[in-house]
């Protein structure tokens, strides 16, 4: 059963526009959020986060936005640069998170010139 | 220069073989963590440890072991019992500060192959 989920397995956007990555999440008890960008044989690296108690948190390009009610999640990118174009993955913790994170699937973004 | 480090990069076992990949830590972190990632696939949890001599089992340690002598240092041993080794593993690290999970930062990963 998967807890995390990220439907799209990739996503094309033009440079300078807006990247909308999704997640969906079925476990209420998650209540911190991380997104990871990941280049083949590379481990992730950490984007930007949020905690339950936010529902928008920023940082330069990357927003992520958080909606408890329906368990989603979304990272947008503003705008898109060609260096974007890798692995994304949504992660999520609960109880404090010590226990180790549950991570999608990822969704390979790919920017076009 | 504070990091992750995994050793090696690329790790070759044969049939049978038990092999040990190495991670070390310079960040002063509290918590450590191994997962695995097979193609298309997220990264799925192994074990963890939270502190020294103490770790915990993720959702797919048959096959696996771990120990935690050092706060530096996590090694993860593939042993023959784990029947689908080829994967490539991360470790991770975070701050556990007042029982609050705080982000956690990867190494640079090593890819294990069946020969």
């Amino acid at each position: 059963d998967q807890q995390v989920k990220q439907n799209s397995p990739s996503l094309s956007v033009q440079e300078g526009r807006i990247s909308i990555l999704n997640c969906d999440y079925t476990n209420s008890m998650f209540d911190y959020f991380l997104w990871y960008k990941k280049y083949p044989a590379e481990g992730p690296t950490f984007l930007i986060s949020i905690s339950s108690i936010k529902d928008k948190n920023e940082d330069g390009r990357f927003t992520v936005f958080l909606n408890k009610s329906a368990k989603h999640l979304s990272l947008h990118i503003v705008p898109s640069q060609p260096g974007d174009s890798a692995v994304y993955f949504c992660a999520a913790s609960s109880g404090g998170g010590a226990d180790g994170l549950t991570f999608g699937k990822g969704t390979h973004l790919i920017i076009q010139p | 220069d504070g990091g992750i480090t995994q050793s090696p990069k690329y790790l070759f076992r044969k049939e049978g073989q038990n092999v040990t990949l190495s991670c070390e830590q310079n960040l002063n972190h509290d918590a450590m963590y191994w997962y695995r990632q097979d193609p298309g696939q997220g990264l799925r949890l192994i074990y963890y440890s939270q502190i020294v001599n103490d770790f915990q089992k993720g959702d797919i340690a048959e096959g696996y072991s771990v120990s935690r002598e050092k706060k530096e240092s996590f090694p993860l041993t593939v042993t023959s019992a784990q029947k689908n080794p080829t994967a490539f593993y991360l470790c991770a690290s975070s701050l556990v500060a007042g029982g609050l999970l705080k982000t956690q930062y990867f190494g640079p990963g090593t890819r294990l192959l069946v020969l």
